[in-house]
Order: structure tokens, then sequence, then C-alpha cells
């Protein structure tokens, strides 16, 4: 089972606001991803990390910026929320190796107002 | 682009019957396909997968068959179970690189 954690499950903010959503793994992955999804449609990457200091965007341009100080903790971060930002929020981790099984956190559901 | 397909949002079985979810890519360099269960609320959970030097494997009720001339694949879940109704994604990917594409998923319902 996997050991990936996302705070909040849930947030409802206004417009203009400063969020940041957590994300934790405890497996000692090197590797973690956000990705975003709107109902009904694929998931889409947009931003990932190979390790401590690394991060890059990833295919769907996002207003949002990341870090990674830490190999287990991979924060994501809206300056200024917009109602286009409304969407659920999925992190997940995989470790280096033959095979890229990412295991997922249960996700944040963002809206903005 | 939308590089790996399914076709079908949604697909309703009887349980005990044979679910059987359909997914088209088109980058011919993807050679590893995986297939994930989302449950609502909760994040993708992995389910199966298949590299492109295999055409099929298997893992209890659940297969996954590739056909790389069609570029398809396809997952094939016997005997469904109700605990099966889920939200059902697609997923390739390059070489291990963080380019992983996922469809839009397919809704199983199994019925008792």
């Amino acid at each position: 089972e996997a050991d990936i954690y996302q705070t909040p499950r849930y947030l409802v903010i206004g417009t203009g606001k400063k969020i940041t959503l957590e994300c934790s793994q405890t497996m000692g992955h090197d590797k973690m991803y956000w990705y975003q999804q709107d109902p009904g449609m694929e998931l889409h990457l947009i931003h990932y990390s190979y390790g401590v200091n690394s991060t890059e965007k990833g295919d769907l341009s996002s207003e949002s910026t990341v870090s990674r100080i830490r190999t287990e903790h991979f924060p994501l971060t809206l300056e200024s929320a917009r109602p286009s930002h409304t969407s659920q929020y999925l992190c997940a981790s995989s470790s280096f190796g033959a095979t890229d099984t990412q295991y997922f956190g249960p996700g944040t559901r963002l809206t903005v107002l | 682009d939308q590089q790996v397909k399914q076709n079908s949002p949604s697909l309703s079985v009887q349980e005990g019957r044979i679910s059987i979810l359909n997914c088209d890519y088109t980058n011919s360099m993807f050679d590893y396909f995986l297939w994930y269960k989302k449950y609502p609320a909760e994040g993708p959970t992995f389910l199966i997968s298949i590299s492109s030097i295999k055409d099929k494997n298997e893992d209890g009720r659940f297969t996954v068959f590739l056909n790389k001339s069609a570029k398809h694949l396809s997952l094939h879940i016997v005997p469904s179970q109700p605990g099966d109704s889920a939200v059902y994604f697609c997923a390739a990917s390059v070489d291990n690189n963080n380019d992983m594409r996922f469809g839009a998923g397919t809704r199983l319902t199994v019925k008792p």
C-alpha cells in the first residue's frame, strides 16, 4: 500500500488568496509529481522532481510553483488563486528503476470562488 | 495533443461477466503501459502494467493485452465484481521518463 499523503483534501477559497497544497510520502521515493485533473478528463502533469532541489515543469502550463527541500515533501503553491485554478490536484511519487509505477495520493479538490 | 485515448467514457456489465476496457495510443515510442483504478474521492491506484516486449500480462482476475501494431491495449476483468466499479485510467510512458500520459478514463459499473 502506498504511503503518500495530501492535505487538505478539500479547499474552498476566494480569488486572490495564496495557497499551498501539501504532499508527503514515506516511501523514500526520489521522483515526485503533481497532476491536475478536471472531471472526465485525463490527468495532466504540471510539475515533477527528480530529487531534492530538482523541480521541472510538466506538459501543462501552470501558474503554480513547487519546491523540493526534503525528499519526502513536495508542496505546490499558488500565489494568487483564480477561479480557473479550480480543479483536482493529485500528487504522486515513484522510485528510480526499470518501471515507472507512480503511486498517487488521495488528491486535493480545490475550488476558487 | 491527446496521445492516449479511452474512447468509452462508461461501461456497464453484469456481475460475473467479463469487463473489457480499451485504450488506444498514437505515440509508437511508448514502451510501458499501466492501468490505474480510481474510486471517488481517492487518488488513482496502480492495477497492472505491461512492457512493450510482452503482449499479455496477467494478475489474478486482471489481464492486460497489448497489440503494438494496432497501438491498442485492453484490460480484461473476469469475473467482474461490484467492487470493481470505479474509473479506470490507461497510461503510457517512454523509456521510464517522467512524461507519463494518461487517458481520460472509463467509468466501469458492475451490477449485482
